[in-house]
């Protein structure tokens, strides 16, 4: 019963480097997201994705890139790591966006760019 | 205007007491409502969801105001592993849903 899965769960970068968080669920769920938290704070969405071959920008997507290429399977892609992209993950899913469909997380990767 | 407006606390509380939460949000048209859980260094998890009719589990009872435009979360007999931050959850009409940042809880012994 995994849920959402997400690797690596710690990964510390140097800046300018690149990199690709996994996140892969097998509930059949239609919707995915990326957030990010900093410490203290709350969840900022970063991209989001309706279903396979859908994506859009959430409040906070620059820097960032993702895809959709499966039901599955949602990699949130770093290009050029900067410090300001130090912070924890979380990719969730829904079954839908409609009500009353909560979202399910996965347990976090946590990134620091040195 | 935040469109979900929680007070951070910390709220501080003994074993045992009785404690209350509340959230407002500005987008009337919002449909569905949700109290997450997180624990410190965690993802979110469900709590609860909340109806219009509010509800109840176990020691935790939900309740929304559309008038008003709040919900709030209630927790009876407050436990040691109650401690962790409760997140407010609206999801207007569509796939956006929108978390607060979060109300502190820390029961001490």
């Amino acid at each position: 019963n995994a849920g959402v899965t997400q690797t690596p769960k710690f990964r510390i970068l140097k800046i300018g480097q690149s990199m690709t968080l996994q996140c892969t669920q097998d509930m059949n769920h239609n919707y995915m997201y990326w957030y990010r938290q900093d410490p203290g704070m709350g969840l900022k969405l970063i991209y989001y994705s309706v279903g396979a071959g859908i994506t859009d920008k959430g409040e906070v997507p620059n820097g960032y890139n993702v895809s959709r290429s499966t039901t599955e399977d949602f990699p949130l892609r770093l290009e050029l790591a900067a410090p300001s992209q130090t912070s924890v993950y979380f990719c969730a899913s829904s079954y839908s966006g409609t009500a009353n469909q909560p979202q399910h997380f996965g347990d976090g990767t946590r990134l620091s760019i040195l | 205007r935040k469109e979900v407006e929680q007070d951070p606390g910390p709220f501080n509380v003994p074993e045992g007491a009785t404690v209350a939460f509340n959230c407002t949000y500005s987008n009337s048209a919002s449909q569905s409502f949700f109290w997450y859980r997180q624990d410190c260094r965690k993802e979110p998890k469900l709590l609860m969801s909340v109806y219009s009719s509010g509800n109840e589990d176990g020691r935790f009872t939900a309740q929304l105001n559309r008038a008003s435009q709040y919900i709030s979360l209630l927790i009876r007999d407050s436990k040691l592993s109650d401690s962790a931050t409760y997140l407010c959850v609206v999801n207007p009409r569509g796939f956006k849903t929108i978390f607060g940042a979060g109300t502190r809880l820390f029961v001490k012994a």
